[in-house]
């Protein structure tokens, strides 16, 4: 099976513009994930994603955004970029609730300047 | 809420030695916990976790990590360390209030030298 898929690997935007992540799954994973990685806070859950329906949300503003269809794939979206977004931005896929695992792709760098 | 820590920012071992990684959770309930390997400019990749039963869980690649209760500490471990084992590794622990969502420790390089 595919692993997890992420476009782009890498982005360079600019202070105030917005950017879109998108995410595919493992076939037949219906969970998707999304985490931010820095150096300064380390893994920080951002939401999840379970059948179109947003289970759950970190603690982040409401500059971050996501949406999931229903092929599972999973899209975030970050509005009004600033220079604290940049960020290793990791997706992640599970089977669903009573599954444990969670599968990660390789994540997007992104670059605010 | 749930937490891990990892009290060690980076581990050195010689090849060939055993390796210990440490961490402790603190959780209300039943710990769901999890380890997980970072390599340069990449993703996770999961290594093995603990949901309930024996103490001691193997994983992929060798890596084995055992569940004390009362320590509340669930350390990874090799027996014989590898260079290509050189990575970032992290400890999580299942948010118990939120279906998937993993709360991530610190993370602990690991350095294992020829």
């Amino acid at each position: 099976k595919a692993g997890v898929t992420q476009t782009p690997r890498y982005l360079i935007k600019t202070r105030g513009q917005q950017v879109t992540l998108s995410c595919s799954p493992i076939s037949g994973h219906r969970s998707v994930s999304w985490y931010q990685q820095t150096p300064g806070q380390g893994l920080q859950f951002l939401f999840e994603y379970f059948s179109e329906t947003q289970r759950n949300k970190g603690n982040f503003p409401g500059r971050f955004s996501g949406r999931q269809f229903s092929n599972s794939r999973s899209e975030m979206n970050v509005s009004t970029l600033e220079l604290g977004d940049s960020a290793l931005y990791l997706c992640a896929s599970s089977l669903g609730q009573k599954t444990y695992e969670q599968y990660f792709g390789p994540g997007t760098r992104l670059t605010v300047t | 809420a749930q937490s891990v820590a990892q009290p060690e920012d980076q581990v050195n071992v010689a090849e060939g030695n055993p390796l210990t990684v440490k961490c402790t959770y603190s959780v209300s309930g039943n710990p769901y916990l999890f380890w997980y390997v970072q390599y340069p400019n990449r993703g996770l990749q999961f290594l093995l976790k603990y949901i309930t039963g024996d103490n001691l869980v193997k994983g992929s690649y060798g890596f084995e990590a055992e569940f004390n209760k009362s320590q509340t500490s669930f350390h990874l471990k090799k027996p014989s360390a590898l260079v290509s084992d050189s990575a970032l590794y992290f400890c999580a622990v299942r948010d118990m209030t939120g279906f998937q969502k993993l709360v991530f420790g610190t993370g602990t390089r690991l350095l294992v030298s020829p």
